[in-house]
């Protein structure tokens, strides 16, 4: 199946900084890529939906300002979480979407997540 | 909307079966079955899209009937392996692609 790569896979900082997580797609392009976030024994939630060269559209509740997608190119995302805070802490898990015109188009692969601790 | 899973958990033996069902409100256009085991993320099972289709996957089967906005995840002759929290994750008509999850349903396979 199509790889997804995410980095860094944990990171822990301190409250009010910044962190930013990459997602790439390793075998295809995605025009499509979205963001989910996971509390402990809990389901996946989108946060928001990340389109190459537009701005990304967000779930509602979910502040735009607070994490920035960037989707700069057809392989890379990024979601920036800033100023965290320790309720930010929690599994930031993306997705790519297969291309259309491909015969999984569709389906959506995810990363392996990146676990955030805030302190 | 977030489909609506059940059961929320259920214990088997190696060998049993058991069935996973999705409801949706809305239309669906597509449905994804996922499995997560604890602090991975979630490995794809398979993909049904509307047509009322089957499919599986090794002794793991799933079927979706778009009348009623349904899907349900078929494990036979369950494997220690299959334990995991399984997801079902919806694509509405009109979502573009966006997919809603159920809360999951936990599934432990004893020897």
């Amino acid at each position: 199946g199509a790889v997804v790569s995410q980095h860094p896979s944990w990171v822990i900082c301190k409250s009010g900084t910044s962190v930013k997580i990459e997602c790439r797609s390793l075998d295809f392009q995605a025009t499509t890529m979205f963001w989910y976030r996971q509390f402990p024994k809990q389901s996946l939630m989108l946060m928001a939906t990340s389109n190459e060269g537009s701005k990304a559209t967000y779930e509602q509740g979910v502040e735009k300002d607070k994490f920035l997608i960037n989707h700069a190119s057809l392989t890379l995302s990024t979601l920036t979480v800033t100023s965290a805070h320790p309720e930010d802490s929690s599994f930031y898990i993306c997705s790519a979407r297969a291309p259309s015109g491909t015969r999984r188009y569709n389906e959506q692969f995810f990363g392996p997540g990146t676990r955030l601790t805030v302190l | 909307q977030q489909p609506v899973q059940s059961p929320q958990a259920v214990i088997l033996r190696e060998g049993e079966d058991a069935v996973i069902n999705c409801s949706s409100s809305k239309a669906l256009y597509s449905v994804h079955w996922y499995r997560q085991k604890h602090g991975e993320a979630p490995v794809f099972l398979m993909i049904l899209l509307k047509g009322g289709e089957q499919k599986g996957h090794e002794k793991i089967s799933a079927s979706f009937n778009e009348k009623k906005q349904q899907s349900s995840l078929y494990l036979t002759a369950s494997q220690l392996s299959y334990s995991g929290t399984y997801f079902c994750g919806t694509g509405a008509t009109d979502s573009w692609g966006k997919l809603q999850f159920g809360a999951g349903t936990q599934v432990v396979v004893t020897p």
